[in-house]
């Protein structure tokens, strides 16, 4: 299996622009995870999808704030209009259901705001 | 108080020694508690998982969970420099909740 897949890498944006992160969770997880991890805060769950429902989205900081999940092979976390404090890595995670509860971690996109 | 506990270190421990790493939670209902490595500039990785009171081993690591306690640890035997990285206790929300909880970190590293 290819693991959780996260694009772009690498985003650099400038104040006031629209953001998208993109997320391929592994084939046959039912659960997606979004997190944002930055030094002050560490690692925060923003919100997370069972069978493409969000289920908890207590952890989006604001309304610039929107999460999607189409279908279960895609999600999306869209900042906008985007900030300097947005700054951070932000990971995509997946596991299976009802036992497994291990998450499976993307490579994380790191976001730059300026 | 925060709802996962860790100590931010660094841990400084020499090769070939064990490192123990410790944490400690406040949600009495969580069930299920994970140690995660974290290499710098790359996304964390399951070491252990662990569900019921006890040690549990795999190759040099330990998980030791008191639920009682509320605590939950991590032993590395014969630490190795490539051991080196941020350990990150993770706990799920208890009460069903597949959300996990991660404490801070602890940043590890392993002298030559």
């Amino acid at each position: 299996d290819a693991g959780v897949i996260q694009s772009p890498r690498h985003e650099v944006t400038e104040m006031g622009q629209e953001v998208t992160l993109r997320c391929k969770p592994i084939s046959g997880h039912d659960y997606l995870f979004w997190y944002r991890q930055t030094m002050m805060r560490g690692l925060e769950l923003l919100i997370y999808f069972n069978n493409n429902v969000p289920i908890d989205d207590s952890g989006m900081p604001e309304d610039r704030f929107s999460a999607k999940m189409p279908n279960a092979s895609f999600s999306t976390l869209k900042i906008q209009p985007s900030e300097p404090r947005d700054s951070a890595v932000y990971f995509c995670a997946s596991s299976l259901s009802p036992l497994e509860e291990t998450q499976y971690f993307g490579p994380g996109t790191r976001l730059l705001v300026l | 108080q925060k709802e996962v506990e860790q100590n931010s270190g660094p841990l400084s421990v020499p090769e070939g020694a064990i490192a123990s790493l410790n944490c400690t939670y406040s949600d009495r209902g969580s069930q299920s508690f994970f140690w995660y490595r974290q290499y710098s500039g790359k996304s964390p990785e399951l070491i252990m998982s662990i569900y019921s009171n006890g040690d549990k081993e795999d190759g040099r690591f330990t998980a030791q969970l008191n639920k009682a306690s509320q605590y939950v640890s991590l032993l590395i035997r014969d630490s190795q420099p490539s051991d080196s990285a941020t350990y990150l206790c993770a706990v799920n929300g208890g009460t069903g909740r597949r959300a996990l909880t991660f404490g801070s970190g602890t940043r590890l590293q392993v002298q030559p």
